[in-house]
This record gives C-alpha cells, structure tokens and sequence, in this order.
C-alpha cells in the first residue's frame, strides 16, 4: 500500500527556520516525482515545486523559486520542503503528492502539515 | 505561470447535473492532455476524480466525467449528491515542466 507520511503540525515564530517531511512507502521512491502543495487559510491548492528523487532534479513554481528549499534523501524514502526564515504568510496546510504517469496526476497524498507562523 | 481560472463557485439541486469549467493557455491545458480534476473537502487530502482529461480512476463514480475543447477543460457531475459538495480543482501540465492549479471551485447541492 503507497503511503506518504509528512511530520506533524509546527508552531514557529517569523524568522526561524524549518524543515518539514514526507516519507514515502509501499512503493519505489526514487523512482516517482514528489511535490509540494500549499494552501493557506481560506486558499486553494498552490504547486510550490516537484523533486524526482532518484536524480534530485527539482523544479519550483515562480512563485517558490528561492523562498523555499525542496530536497530528497532517496535512502530513507523521504522528501522536505524547508525554509530559512519563516514569514507570518507562510502560515498554511502544506502538503506532499507523489505523481504518477510523471507529473501528470497525483494519486496519493500525504495527510498534510499544519505550519503556523506567529510572533 | 498563472493559475487555471475556474468559477469560485456553482450549486445545483440534487439529481441535477453542474459542469465546472476551467480555462488556461496553449501552455497548459490547450498543450497538453494532462487535464486532471480533484476533489477536496476541508481537513482531508484531496481527492483524483479524473485524469488524463476524461478517464476517471477504479473506484470513482461514473457521474463525473471531463472533456477538454481548446484551452477549456470541463468536469461534469451528474445526478448531483450531497455529498459531492466540497471544493474542485482542475490541474494541468505545463511547458514549464511543472503542474499548475485551478482557482478552485466551491460546489453547494441546495
């Protein structure tokens, strides 16, 4: 059974940094593109970027590009999405999909990670 | 890269049918047959209704259907339930290599 499994809800102040997971199993990780979703309060679904772990080569929507960090560890099936200095906006749901056919579809979905940003 | 444009909102009684449009470029949706819609209800993951522009996965209902003319792709739900209320975003692939989302469309059975 493919599962994805992301870490659990953070509470952090702006400026801080964070790392958030998603660890995948029941399937070949190296061998499907990973992505990033976000959806803030209120908001729809948002692509930050995709990761294809096997090669590391990672694509991020203009929006994304040099705001966040994505990155895999193809030796224990786990992907991150990371910032370095956390902003009040990046308070959201935040969630990993695996890709199938490529990119084309995301037939599996991680739970999602509550990020809060608060001073 | 802009987001696929999609109605914020539609309703519909039970039983109807409501179709939910969803418009992009010849970059996006009008390059590509890569057109697949989501289902979302608050606090859940979301759901893939329909990939691949019209072909729906094993174990979603027959009543959602999608097609594409252009640069527009469609999801059609029929014989509206209750429980098809929620949110539904189109996604389609994009010559930049990497996905793109639709607005969102917030569905309402009245």
């Amino acid at each position: 059974e493919v599962q994805l499994e992301q870490s659990g809800a953070e509470v952090k102040k702006p400026g801080e940094s964070l790392k958030i997971s998603c660890k995948g199993s029941g399937y070949s990780f190296s061998t499907y593109w990973i992505g990033w979703v976000r959806q803030m309060p209120g908001k729809g679904l948002e692509w930050m970027g995709i990761i294809y772990p096997g090669d590391s080569d990672t694509r991020y929507s203009p929006s994304f590009q040099g705001q966040v960090t994505i990155s895999a560890d193809k030796s224990i099936s786990t992907a991150y999405l990371q910032w370095s200095s956390l902003m009040a906006s990046d308070t959201a749901m935040y969630y990993c999909a695996r890709g199938t056919s490529g990119i084309t579809r995301i037939e599996f979905w991680g739970q999602g990670t509550l990020v809060t940003v608060s001073s | 890269q802009s987001a696929l444009t999609q109605p914020a909102s539609v309703s519909g009684s039970p039983g109807q049918s409501i179709t939910i449009s969803c418009t992009g470029t010849s970059s996006d949706v009008g390059g590509y047959n890569y057109v697949s819609w989501y289902q979302h209800h608050p606090g859940e993951a979301p759901k893939l209704i329909i990939f691949d522009v019209n072909n729906r996965p094993s174990g979603v209902s027959n009543r959602f259907s999608g097609s594409k003319s252009g640069n527009t792709a469609s999801l059609t739900i029929s014989g509206l339930q209750a429980e098809d209320e929620g949110d539904y975003y189109c996604n389609s692939y994009t010559s930049s290599r990497i996905p793109v989302f639709g607005g969102g469309t917030k569905l309402t059975v009245v």
